[in-house]
């Protein structure tokens, strides 16, 4: 069985912060991770994934995440915040294994960004 | 290069009634997955087709069905629809062995 926690369902920061967006993970089985994008009235886009080879992941537009498999998480950072970041954010779990086909996804993150 | 397709991006149904969603995969891809997102939710995995037979279900009842064809799209039907039903249900597609999955925009479903 797998979860996923984000803790925060809205986080807000100024224009040029730092943005740290935060996920826990639950799995029996040595974990996929990911970070999906979603703005209003769109489907989910991929920012970035893990796949068990280096722990720290880059992505799209400048963001980042870091597996920590002794802390259970893999928190999402973009070093500094710009207007067109403002969205949702989904972090998502699969298991590694053949017969792991599902994501499972956390409740969400709202990030706004003060000008 | 088209990406993932739905359709409708709209629809309102009354309760009790049946609805069909529709899905086109991203051009190379033969794996089709649903997922329904409540308000204010993340999306929920409701099940996955691959070579025209679902190959795994999340916990959702008999009431969702699904098929695929064999040019890879796919539907997913609705019966006996619940007011708890509406949400935005989302198609993502892959290729077979590949962990990345594409999402369309979704259909909104609003059931009265």
């Amino acid at each position: 069985a797998q979860s996923v926690t984000q803790l925060g369902s809205h986080v807000s920061v100024s224009e040029g912060a730092l943005v740290l967006l935060r996920c826990n993970y639950s799995s029996s089985v040595p974990p996929y991770l990911f970070w999906y994008v979603q703005y209003p009235n769109q489907g989910l886009q991929l920012l970035l994934k893990y796949t068990s080879a280096a722990t720290l992941v880059k992505g799209i537009n400048g963001f980042e995440a870091e597996f920590k498999k002794s802390e259970t998480s893999f928190h999402l950072t973009k070093p500094s915040a710009h207007m067109s970041d403002a969205a949702e954010y989904f972090c998502a779990v699969s298991g590694s294994g053949a017969g792991s086909y599902q994501l499972t996804f956390g409740k969400g993150t709202k990030l706004s960004v003060i000008p | 290069d088209a990406g993932v397709t739905q359709s409708p991006t709209h629809l309102i149904k009354t309760r009790g009634q049946q609805v069909t969603l529709r899905c086109s995969p991203k051009s190379g891809h033969d794996t089709v997955s649903w997922y329904q997102q409540a308000l204010g939710q993340g999306p929920q995995f409701i099940f996955q087709y691959y070579e025209e037979e679902e190959r795994q279900r999340g916990n959702f009842p008999d009431r969702f069905s699904g098929h695929q064809f064999p040019n890879y799209s796919s539907e997913l039907n609705v019966n006996a629809l619940l007011l708890g039903d509406s949400a935005l249900y989302l198609c993502a597609s892959t290729r077979q062995g590949s962990t990345e999955a594409f999402f369309g925009q979704g259909t909104r479903l609003t059931v009265v």
